[in-house]
């Protein structure tokens, strides 16, 4: 009964590849987040969908698509990666404007 | 110049010590301060969550925010070894329906027996 999950944990995978990354949370929020944490720890925001409407959209390469078919998934698809998309990606809910809650990452190793 | 700027650490402490975490902020349009701690290859967590001048306590630790000086910091009392990760702190901005979060690069704690 895990609240915030995302699949794969994991993900190695060859440069120009495309790949995605998926996300549902199941405490009944209604805002979703994408963070990218580097190889400095250092977080930051990506995207962040409310029911379903892009509310930010941070200066992320259009390679990056974020997509939310409902308000309980926000799924990110990575076109022809690259070695700095090398990260570890966290998916984040909330009730609109309150508490964000993390998911457990995904650590993407592009090669 | 960072929006927020956090000692990096690492620090390191004894078990039983008062840690004393610090970040500093230049943006006015902060509304909420956050503390999250992060232990190796996982999610944040949320430690303690406030929008006011002051002191805000919960167990062992104390959350204390100066608006004035745009400072804000994290007390960890009787630390324990369990305590030892990394943590973050994190301010936001309202946008419409969702709140943009503001992290520190976050600082390594380490307690020791």
């Amino acid at each position: 009964d895990t609240a915030v999950s995302q699949t794969p944990k994991y993900l190695v995978t060859q440069m120009g590849n495309d790949k995605s990354i998926k996300c549902e949370q199941n405490l009944g929020h209604d805002t979703m987040y994408w963070y990218k944490q580097d190889s400095k720890k250092f977080l930051k925001i990506m995207f962040s969908y409310n029911n379903k409407e892009l509310i930010i959209n941070e200066t992320v390469p259009n390679r990056f698509s974020p997509k939310s078919p409902d308000k309980a998934h926000l799924n990110l698809h990575i076109n022809s990666l690259e070695l700095g998309d090398s990260a570890v990606y966290f998916c984040a809910s909330s009730h609109s404007t309150d508490t964000q809650y993390f998911g457990p990452g995904t650590r993407l190793t592009v090669l | 110049q960072k929006e927020v700027e956090q000692d990096p650490g690492p620090l390191s402490v004894p078990e039983g010590a008062i840690v004393s975490l610090n970040c500093t902020y230049s943006n006015s349009a902060f509304q909420y301060f956050m503390w999250y701690r992060q232990y190796s290859r996982k999610g944040p967590e949320l430690l303690m969550y406030t929008y006011s001048s002051g002191n805000k306590e919960d167990g062992r630790f104390t959350a204390q925010v100066d608006k004035s000086s745009k400072y804000i910091s994290l007390f960890i009392r009787d630390s324990q070894p369990s305590d030892s990760a990394t943590y973050l702190c994190a301010m936001s901005r309202l946008t419409g329906t969702a709140s943009k979060l503001t992290f520190g690069t976050g600082t390594r704690l380490q307690v020791t027996l």
